[in-house]
């Protein structure tokens, strides 16, 4: 079966850096996906990585471990805005993909 | 906006009822997803669609819920006899085969009374 693991809840202070671990189990691996949701919005895609190593975009950073099946997102200078859950997502054996159960992310003035 | 649509946005009906949910993805992407997310968890996967072709159904997905894609353009959920349990927000995401970004939309919610 395929399974993810992420923390349920995490809470930050503005300005501050957060880092949401994602830990998976799965048959089969082309790599790992992160996704942001807002309150009643869809899903938003944040990053992708395929290989080990960090992947950077802005203010948002995503590293994989593939011998650890180990990830995770990392939120720098965070924002009022950046309040949401944040979804890891694997892409297993054949086209589908299985979602974490989420991460809400608390940001505090 | 992801250029994604999903209507209607809600929907409410009454057990036993059948419900129809339609998905316009971005036109030149080939490849639909469904899904179904509850309150406090992820999206998980319902079935999927390369063109007009449904690929992969989820073991999850019960003979009472039936998804089509005619001329590979938009796509239909059905279910049929619905019950309380299939209250969820039903996702649908657009894929265009490079990278691994889905395109959601903003969802249909039902509610099933």
């Amino acid at each position: 079966g395929q399974s993810l693991e992420q923390p349920s809840e995490v809470t930050a202070v503005e300005g501050a850096i957060v880092q949401i671990n994602c830990t998976y189990q799965t048959s089969g691996f082309y790599g790992l996906s992160w996704y942001q949701q807002h309150d009643g919005g869809a899903p938003t895609f944040l990053s992708y990585n395929a290989l080990d190593g960090l992947e950077e975009t802005g203010r948002f950073s995503s590293f994989l471990s593939r011998s650890d099946s180990y990830g995770y997102l990392l939120l720098q200078e965070l924002q009022m805005k950046d309040s949401a859950s944040y979804f890891c997502a694997v892409r297993a054996n054949g086209q589908n993909f299985v979602f974490g159960p989420g991460t809400r992310l608390s940001v505090l003035p | 906006d992801t250029g994604v649509s999903q209507d209607p946005r809600h929907k409410i009906t009454k057990r036993g009822q059948n419900v129809t949910f339609r998905c316009d993805p971005i036109s030149e992407h080939n490849r639909l997803y469904w899904y179904r997310q509850t309150l406090g968890q992820g999206p998980e996967f319902l079935t999927y669609f390369q063109n007009e072709a449904q690929l992969e159904k989820s073991r999850l997905l019960s003979d009472r819920f039936s998804a089509e894609r005619p001329k590979g353009s938009f796509s239909t959920l059905e279910i049929q006899r619905t019950e309380q349990g299939d209250s969820a927000m039903y996702l649908c995401a657009s894929y265009g085969g490079s990278g691994e970004t889905q395109y959601f939309g903003p969802g249909t919610r039902l509610l099933v009374l």
